[in-house]
């Protein structure tokens, strides 16, 4: 079946630590996208990459890294500069740009530091 | 002014009634646009898109897009409990999604 697959569901960061979540999609779609949740907030864009070997910065892009070295995977490293870490992250992907079909999302991996 | 404005709710609907959600966006440029439905915990996932003005039926629910007013609706007809959750708007420009906050419903048996 296709889809996108997030991990860890669950993480716990300690203060001034890195963490990588994972994203791998077998859709054979271009784009890729990470989305910051927080409680009764709607969805932030952090980055995105439309293609392999390239990525933009999203609307809250600082205290996070990326990187697309390949068209399945989308790892993001949330970093100790990252003040406020505790959210939902929720990886999405989306062929033709997104413009007829939307995007598919994973099921997110929850962030906690601890 | 948000890029995406929703009623936050909660919008509390009995079961077999129509629940009425509203968006007004900001950017005329959007030419697309989605509604996610998302349960408590979990992801968003699709369940409508439109991209011409008027209405789009699929099953229980329409979507109404008036571009000129910058305004989307979605109707849920014949309300269930499964229907129970957040629904978030979203328009699409320059091939990124903007979501609203969303709108919470809860239908009562």
């Amino acid at each position: 079946d296709g889809g996108i697959t997030q991990s860890p569901k669950y993480l716990f960061r300690k203060e001034g630590q890195n963490v990588t979540l994972s994203c791998e999609q077998n859709l054979n779609h271009d784009a890729m996208y990470w989305y910051r949740q927080d409680p009764g907030q709607g969805l932030r864009l952090i980055y995105y990459s439309q293609i392999v070997n390239d990525f933009q910065k999203g609307d809250i892009a600082e205290g996070y890294s990326v990187s697309r070295e390949k068209k399945e995977s989308f790892p993001l490293t949330v970093t100790s500069a990252q003040k406020n870490p505790t959210a939902f992250y929720l990886c999405a992907s989306s062929s033709a740009g997104g413009t007829n079909y939307g995007y598919t999302f994973g099921s997110g991996t929850r962030l906690t530091v601890v | 002014q948000k890029e995406v404005e929703q009623n936050s709710g909660p919008l509390s609907v009995p079961e077999g009634a129509i629940a009425s959600l509203n968006c007004t966006y900001s950017d005329r440029v959007s030419q697309s646009f989605f509604w996610y439905r998302q349960y408590s915990g979990k992801s968003p996932e699709l369940i409508m898109s439109i991209y011409s003005n008027g209405d789009k039926e699929d099953g229980r629910f329409t979507a109404q897009l008036n571009k000129a007013s910058q305004y989307v609706s979605l109707l849920i007809r014949d309300s269930q409990p499964s229907d129970s959750a957040t629904y978030l708007c979203a328009p699409l420009r320059d091939y990124k999604l903007s979501f609203g906050a969303g709108t919470t419903v809860t239908v009562r048996a």
